[in-house]
């Protein structure tokens, strides 16, 4: 079965950091741009960051900036998010997803989601 | 950032109806746009990529048009399992930006 699935979510206060981890299974993401999009419950959809197939191309939301990190390691098939300095306004879950075409940069729509994982920032 | 809007934030429609759902960019984005549908503790799911083009496994009733700052999804005939939420998201630029979303309920 294909899937993405995403961990690390959780508690923590604000100020502090997190790691979030998305693992694919089932198919190989190492052609694929990847990306996360957040969304509070009952809310739309927000995209937080994506990073292109080689990690030589990564973008960030104006809302995140400075803040969070996204990184992929192909060998482990695995993308990650560093979240630093969280806010309550960080509060959300968390999805991963995949880039549809194979090679491209990050500029495609995302075909494959995960489950997400939550992250709650409060003191 | 490029702004989406989406219209009308929700509608109310019966099995059978034809629905639109308008999505505008703030700024010209060729046809860099998807459309998903997301179902309430459901994950978004993609239907149309680069404006018009179905995805795999999405009925045909599901078509999308448009070019530059003005698209449209169409639902030709509204099934019950077509009752969601719908979200129009341009990737031409980063930051990639979803539309505020558009609520499709039974009437």
């Amino acid at each position: 079965e294909v899937q993405l699935v995403e961990s690390g979510g959780g508690l923590v206060q604000p100020g502090r950091s997190l790691r979030l981890s998305c693992a694919a299974s089932g198919l190989t993401i190492d052609d694929y741009a990847m990306h996360w999009v957040r969304q509070v419950p009952g809310k739309g959809l927000e995209w937080v960051s994506g990073i292109s197939w080689n990690s030589g191309s990564r973008g960030y939301a104006d809302s995140v900036k400075g803040r969070f990190t996204i990184s992929r390691d192909n060998a482990k098939n695995s993308l990650y998010l560093q979240m630093n300095s969280l806010r309550a306004e960080d509060t959300a879950l968390y999805y991963c997803a995949k880039g549809l075409y194979s090679g491209y940069d990050g500029y495609d729509a995302f075909d494959i989601w995960g489950q997400g994982t939550m992250v709650t920032v409060s003191s | 950032a490029i702004q989406l809007t989406q219209s009308p934030s929700s509608l109310s429609a019966s099995v059978g109806d034809r629905v639109t759902i308008t999505c505008r960019a703030s700024q010209d984005i060729t046809s860099a746009l998807a459309w998903y549908q997301q179902k309430p503790g459901k994950v978004p799911k993609l239907l149309i990529y680069d404006a018009s083009s179905l995805e795999r496994g999405v009925p045909s009733r599901f078509s999308g048009s448009g070019s530059g700052t003005d698209f449209t999804l169409t639902i030709s005939s509204l099934q019950p399992e077509d009752f969601a939420t719908y979200y129009c998201q341009q990737f031409n630029n980063y930051p990639h930006t979803f539309g505020p979303g558009t609520k499709v309920d039974i009437k």
